[in-house]
Parts: C-alpha cells; sequence; structure tokens
C-alpha cells in the first residue's frame, strides 16, 4: 500500500540555520503531498501541499517540491526562527481518501 | 472562527468503561475523521465518513465504533476501554472539492487526550 518515510529526529539547529527534513513516498499513480505542522499541545495544521509532480508548495519560508523522479517531497526553509521549533508531518492522500502520515520529525530550534 | 472543535480535552477512564468522543465541524465538510497519535508511530486513522449517515473502516478499528448521523458530527465510541487505547484522538475534516477532492486539506481539531489506567 501507499506508505510515507521521513528522517527521524529530533532535530535541533540553531536559530537562522538551513532547514531540511527529508520525506519519501511509495504509491500507485500520483496522489497529492502534504506537510502538516503540530505545535505543542496542538492539533495539525497544513503547512503546504502539491498536487501534482513538480509542483512546489510554499508557506511561511517554507518550500517543498513534488519529484516524481525520486519519489520526494523533502521540506526547506533557509533560515529557521526559534517559532518553528514543532513536529512536522509528511503526508499523501490513500487511495480511501484519508491521510497516510509519516512517523513525523521533531524540530527544536535554539537562540 | 471555531472550525472543527473536539470535547472533552481530557479523560481519564478505567479498564472497562465507555465513553463517547464527540466532533463537531461547522464548515459545511463532507469528509470526517478520527485518527490516533502514538509516540514514534505518527497518525493512524481509526474510521472516516464520506458523509452523513456512512462510515468506514481505517488502519486500525478494533475496540472502537463511530456514527455520523449529523453531517456536521462524528462520533467516535469506546465501548470497553484498554489500556492499549491510551492515546491522542484527532478528529479532521475536509471538503469534497473537484473531482475526487484528494488534494482538499484536512482541517484538524486540538485533539482529545485519553488516559486508561
Amino acid at each position: 500500500g501507499d506508505s510515507v518515510t521521513q528522517m527521524e529526529g529530533p532535530v535541533t539547529l540553531s536559530e537562522e540555520a538551513f532547514l531540511t527534513i527529508n520525506c519519501t513516498y511509495t504509491a500507485t499513480g500520483y496522489p497529492s503531498l502534504f506537510w502538516y505542522v503540530q505545535y505543542p499541545g496542538e492539533g495539525l495544521q497544513l503547512l503546504l501541499k502539491a498536487t501534482k509532480a513538480d509542483d512546489k508548495g510554499s508557506n511561511k519560508g517554507f518550500e517543498a517540491t513534488y519529484r516524481k523522479e525520486t519519489t520526494s517531497f523533502h521540506l526547506e526553509k533557509g533560515s529557521v526562527q526559534v517559532s518553528d521549533s514543532a513536529v512536522y508531518f509528511c503526508a499523501l492522500v490513500d487511495s480511501g481518501y484519508a491521510l497516510n502520515f509519516g512517523k513525523g520529525t521533531s524540530l527544536l530550534v535554539t537562540p | 472562527n471555531a472550525g472543527v472543535t473536539q470535547t472533552p480535552k481530557f479523560r481519564v477512564l478505567k479498564t472497562g468503561q465507555s465513553m463517547t468522543l464527540l466532533c463537531a465541524q461547522d464548515m459545511n465538510h463532507e469528509y470526517m475523521y478520527w485518527y490516533r497519535q502514538d509516540p514514534g508511530m505518527g497518525l493512524r486513522l481509526i474510521h472516516y465518513s464520506v458523509g452523513e449517515g456512512t462510515t468506514a473502516k481505517g488502519e486500525v478499528p478494533d475496540g472502537y465504533n463511530v456514527s455520523r448521523l449529523k453531517k456536521q458530527n462524528f462520533l467516535l465510541g469506546l465501548e470497553s476501554a484498554a489500556p492499549s487505547q491510551t492515546s491522542v484522538y484527532f478528529c479532521a475534516s475536509r471538503s469534497s472539492g473537484a473531482g475526487d477532492g484528494s488534494n482538499q486539506p484536512q482541517h484538524f481539531g486540538d485533539g482529545t487526550r485519553l488516559s486508561i489506567l
């Protein structure tokens, strides 16, 4: 079945460092891909999405490009802030119209 | 903007007790979902609904039942709680959108933290 694999955390970075969180997927066809973010004590919020190959999703300085050649959707940000500390989830839509999530990557940004 | 509202936010149960978690959305969304979140496991789908009066099983449905009697509400029931059901439960909803709607984002509630002793 369809699945998502993302890099395990925790990831600790200094403020203004460059961030990459790797995400690869296995799927039949070309599902829509998402990144969600979860701040402590809260539910998940959509960060960005891409619906077809070569699409780039972007929001709040974060970017991810849908790469069908490498079946990847890596999340990047050029300069992280302390407020970006959260858990990040990569996800795809499976055939049952639900989201299939990766296990999440915890990010801690220190001043 | 209420969005997706889950009640209660916290609950402690004893093994064998029953309870119902309520999810309400005010966005007129067709699709609703229940997930559980456990450390190191990400989110796993319990049950979902594609419209009023319909429900379907997800990845981990055993021990849970659901009902969607009204479009805006999606109830998750535990008939006989077990310690393995200790988790954080999230409800989500999304619109049907164009086509199969698979590019529509899901909107999440803030979760219910449930402990079974």
